[in-house]
């Protein structure tokens, strides 16, 4: 089955506890995406990627950190969280850049940083 | 700077009643703009692309540069198109993505 998957689902965590957000898709898609759902501002996005090894920020990076070494997968990365980055993430992913306007989305995470 | 405005937070109508949900835009340059949507426990899914004028599932969505906006419209709304609704648009590369606060509509049986 098509999917993207993000774990943890759940996450609570304190201000300054380094984490990983796993982000991974099964379709072979070039594009992947970061973003974080607050109520109010809606999505935003953080970090998006063309493809390997290429990596831009969107329009919240501060604080946040990706990696892309394989095509699969896109991990979200909090050097030190605080607790303005409690949120509800997703990840995304579309075949090309092109196309990234058909993104296909994960299920979120929900993180909270006390 | 790209913006993208949804006046509307919330948003009740009428089973079989006409609905309208607002988008502005702000942009500089030739804007992509999309609908989203997000049913109740399902993941976020485009809805339609102002570029393939097409309705879906009753929806329509017109780009009117003049006026900045890109309202979505269906003529008779269904218990079913009770969801949240994001108006977004696409950056100058085509990477970046810039997403409205979204409106949920309820439609009242």
């Amino acid at each position: 089955e098509a999917q993207v998957t993000q774990n943890p689902r759940y996450l609570i965590t304190v201000t300054g506890k380094k984490l990983t957000v796993t982000c991974s898709q099964n379709m072979n898609h070039e594009y992947m995406s970061w973003y974080r759902q607050d109520p109010g501002l809606g999505l935003r996005q953080i970090y998006y990627s063309m493809n390997v090894e290429v990596t831009d920020k969107g329009d919240v990076p501060e604080g946040y950190k990706v990696s892309r070494k394989e095509k699969r997968n896109f991990p979200l990365i909090l050097e030190s969280p605080s607790p303005n980055q409690t949120s509800l993430y997703f990840c995304a992913s579309s075949r090309t850049y092109l196309q990234s306007y058909e993104q296909y989305f994960g299920p979120g995470t929900r993180l909270t940083v006390t | 700077a790209q913006r993208v405005t949804q006046p509307e937070k919330l948003l009740s109508v009428f089973k079989g009643a006409p609905v309208e949900l607002k988008c502005n835009y702000s942009y500089s340059g030739s804007p992509e703009l999309f609908w989203y949507v997000q049913y109740s426990r399902q993941r976020l899914q485009l809805l339609l692309r102002h570029i393939s004028r097409e309705s879906i599932k009753g929806f329509t969505a017109d780009l009117n540069k003049g006026e900045t906006s890109f309202h979505l419209k269906k003529p008779f709304a269904q218990e079913e198109d009770s969801a949240m609704y994001y108006c977004a648009l696409r950056g100058d590369t085509g990477n970046q993505f810039y997403f409205g606060t979204g409106t949920s509509l309820t439609v009242i049986p």
